[in-house]
C-alpha cells in the first residue's frame, strides 16, 4: 500500500541554523500539508502546498518556514534559523483532487533545536 | 478560533467492555476524520464521515457524525488489547482544507 514517507527520522541541530526536512507523498496526490506537534501538545497546521504554490499557511508558518516542490517526488519544509522553541514532530501528509481533507500521514521527523 | 473537544482525555477499561469517545464543536465541518496515533508515529487514518448522521463501521468501531456537523463519536464494541492508542478527530472546514485537531484520547485496555 503505498504511504508517505519522511527524512530523517530524527534531526538534532544547534539554534540558528537552517533545517530542511524532507517528505516524498503518495505519487498520485496533488495536495500536500506540513502540520506539526509539540511534545503533549495538539498537531498543528502548518502549509498546505498545491499546483506548485501555497494554497493556505498558518501564524506558524512565518518567514522563517518555506516549503518547495523541487521535482516530481519531493515536498521539502525549510526552516532557516531554527529556535528552541519549532522543537517537535513535523508530519507531512498528501490527499487526492477532489478529497483534500482525508490527508495520508507520514511517520514524522522529530527536530531537536539545542 | 475553532476548537475540536475531544471526551475523555483518558480512559482505561477492561478487555470485552464497550467505549464512545466524543468529539464536539461549535463550528460545522465540512469532514470529519478519526485517526489512531501510536508513540513516535504519524496519526493513521481510521475513517472519513462527510454527511451529517453519517454512520461507518470498521469492524469493532462505530463512527458517526452528527446530524448537524459538529460533533462526531467513535464507539468500540468489545475492546481488545491491540485497541489500546491514542484515538484523534480532525476536522474540515469548507473554507479550506486544513484540519482542526483534537487533543486525543489515550485508550488502555487491559487484558
Amino acid at each position: 500500500e503505498p504511504e508517505v514517507t519522511q527524512t530523517p527520522s530524527h534531526q538534532v541541530t544547534q539554534m540558528g541554523q537552517e533545517v530542511i526536512l524532507r517528505c516524498v507523498p503518495i505519487s498520485n496526490h496533488l495536495y500536500f500539508y506540513w502540520y506539526r506537534q509539540i511534545l503533549g501538545q495538539k498537531v498543528e497546521f502548518l502549509v498546505s502546498f498545491y499546483n506548485n504554490e501555497i494554497s493556505e499557511k498558518s501564524e506558524i508558518f512565518d518567514d522563517q518556514f518555506s516549503v518547495e516542490r523541487p521535482d516530481g517526488s519531493n515536498f521539502t519544509l525549510k526552516i532557516r534559523s531554527t529556535k528552541l522553541e519549532d522543537s517537535a514532530m513535523y508530519f507531512c501528509a498528501s490527499s487526492v483532487l477532489g478529497r483534500a481533507y482525508e490527508q495520508f500521514f507520514g511517520p514524522g521527523t522529530r527536530l531537536t533545536v539545542l | 478560533t475553532q476548537l475540536l473537544e475531544q471526551s475523555p482525555q483518558f480512559l482505561s477499561i477492561q478487555e470485552g467492555e464497550n467505549l464512545t469517545v466524543y468529539c464536539n464543536s461549535s463550528s460545522v465541518f465540512s469532514s470529519l476524520q478519526w485517526y489512531r496515533q501510536e508513540p513516535g508515529e504519524g496519526p493513521v487514518l481510521l475513517v472519513t464521515v462527510v454527511t451529517g448522521g453519517e454512520v461507518k463501521k470498521l469492524k469493532r468501531l462505530t463512527f458517526q457524525f452528527g446530524d448537524a456537523r459538529k460533533d462526531s463519536s467513535l464507539h468500540i464494541t468489545a475492546a481488545q488489547p491491540g485497541d489500546t492508542g491514542l484515538y484523534l478527530c480532525a476536522g474540515a472546514l469548507s473554507s479550506n482544507y486544513q484540519l482542526i485537531w483534537g487533543a486525543g484520547t489515550k485508550l488502555i485496555i487491559k487484558p
